[in-house]
């Protein structure tokens, strides 16, 4: 069974600060989203990464992927309040009869502190 | 251009009921996924639909059933409720003509079993 492992779980930081939340994944996969949820909010999509080596850019965050290592990492640079969500990732995968699944990481609560 | 709509908002249950949510995909899409988001954790898989089938189901009890109409709108059933199932339920679609777009979620059902 697939796992999708996020760390930290909980991640409180300045203002300011850089920090990385990783995403480690126990399968084979080249495909993996970044989502984000605002506190009783649904998902948002922040990234799809399609391949190894993938990076994508969007404001302060930047994520990448590697399927070999099976990690994909999310890196937020200056933190400003807005971004303060939690983050998941979620691995994409599909059996040999075609059917595709999203298997979702444990989550990353990131707090932002002025 | 309305997105994934989902109703009701919120729902109270005793042990032992049942209970039906509804989803309306977003325009243009044909594929609907269902998942369960407890309380401070990663949303999980329940099944996926598509041409009125299920096509790929995750690790939920037959008690979780669903069902997909010629409009691609979608159930969710659940029978002989238990405490365990107070949860956040939130459907996500897709098109399978864009097989690399990330799924689009609705703002979920809250459902609270009593």
């Amino acid at each position: 069974e697939l796992k999708v492992e996020q760390n930290p779980l909980f991640l409180s930081m300045q203002e300011g600060k850089n920090y990385t939340i990783y995403c480690n994944y126990s399968t084979t996969s080249d495909r993996l989203y970044w989502y984000r949820q605002d506190p009783g909010k649904s998902l948002e999509s922040l990234f799809v990464l399609l391949s190894n080596g993938a990076v994508k850019q969007e404001g302060r965050l930047m994520a990448s992927l590697d399927t070999k290592a099976r990690l994909s990492t999310l890196h937020i640079t200056a933190a400003v309040h807005d971004l303060s969500a939690t983050y998941f990732c979620a691995v994409y995968t599909i059996s040999n009869f075609g059917n595709e699944k999203l298997t979702f990481g444990t989550g990353t609560r990131l707090t932002i502190i002025p | 251009d309305a997105g994934v709509t989902q109703s009701p908002t919120h729902l109270i249950k005793t042990r032992g009921q049942q209970v039906t949510l509804r989803c309306s995909p977003k325009s243009g899409h044909d594929t609907v996924s269902w998942y369960q988001q407890a309380l401070g954790q990663g949303p999980q898989f329940i099944f996926q639909y598509y041409e009125e089938e299920e096509r790929q189901r995750g690790n939920f009890p037959d008690r979780f059933s669903g069902h997909q109409f010629p409009n691609y709108s979608s159930e969710l059933n659940v029978n002989a409720l238990l405490l365990g199932d107070s949860a956040l339920y939130l459907c996500a679609s897709s098109s399978t003509g864009q097989p690399y777009q990330p799924q689009h979620f609705g703002d979920g059902t809250r459902l609270s079993i009593l």
